[in-house]
């Protein structure tokens, strides 16, 4: 079964609103990343929260991590048509090695 | 330029044949992935190798192989064995560091079997 579940499975919104994305994971972890992904191509990363941290900024994003409910979420603020896109949580599922487990992702429709 | 190549983009293969798909990164990364993508899915990982000359089984291993002869190539062979190959495949990789670091991708190969 997959560590990562992120919810929504799909978001479709207006250009300048904010879009929300969780995840949740079901083993302890020393770390959850979000990455990006346009239609066709890799991945992107776009920021690594540690376990040990509750919340992280990166330009509009926004990450929070709760360890007690094994639950994070994104926060994307004033939204862009270009913000288009899926949206991946990846942990390493306590391994604390190379063995990363994604989930099934959010895809996200900023309509303009 | 640094960064992860794979080639080809597309890949068409005919049932029964064994291909190879390249992966390829000049950011001196000890570690490097193969995962495998369904459409509306997440990433499964076939491969992983943490060092040269040293490989492990992901999750989905059957049907499929791989070499590391050296740090920066990484190609793997979806061989006859592996029943459902049509997906698209996209290689990773990560720096040196005694914790998990974020993933590098390349841009993805996308095989389809006629």
């Amino acid at each position: 079964s997959q560590q990562g579940e992120e919810d929504p499975q799909a978001l479709s919104i207006q250009e300048g609103e904010n879009a929300t994305m969780n995840c949740s994971y079901k083993t302890s972890i020393n770390n959850l990343q979000w990455y990006r992904q346009n239609s066709g191509r890799g991945l992107v990363h776009l920021i690594l929260i540690r376990s040990n941290e509750r919340e992280k900024h990166s330009g509009r994003l926004r990450v929070t991590l709760d360890t007690s409910k094994k639950s994070s979420s994104l926060l994307i603020t004033a939204s862009r048509a270009a913000d288009t896109a899926s949206y991946f949580c990846a942990t390493d599922a306590g391994t604390g090695g190379f063995k990363t487990i994604f989930g099934a992702g959010t895809r996200l429709f900023v309509k303009a | 330029d640094g960064g992860i190549t794979q080639s080809p983009k597309y890949l068409f293969r005919k049932e029964g044949q064994n291909v190879t798909l390249s992966c390829e990164q000049n950011l001196n990364h000890d570690a490097m992935y193969w995962y495998r993508q369904d459409p509306g899915q997440g990433l499964r990982l076939i491969y992983y190798s943490q060092i040269v000359n040293d490989f492990q089984k992901g999750d989905i291993a059957e049907g499929y192989s791989v070499s590391r002869e050296k740090k920066e190539s990484f190609p793997l062979t979806v061989t006859s064995a592996q029943k459902n190959p049509t997906a698209f495949y996209l290689c990773a990789s990560s720096p040196p560091g005694p914790t998990y670091n974020e993933q590098f991708f390349g841009p993805g190969t996308r095989l389809t079997v006629l």
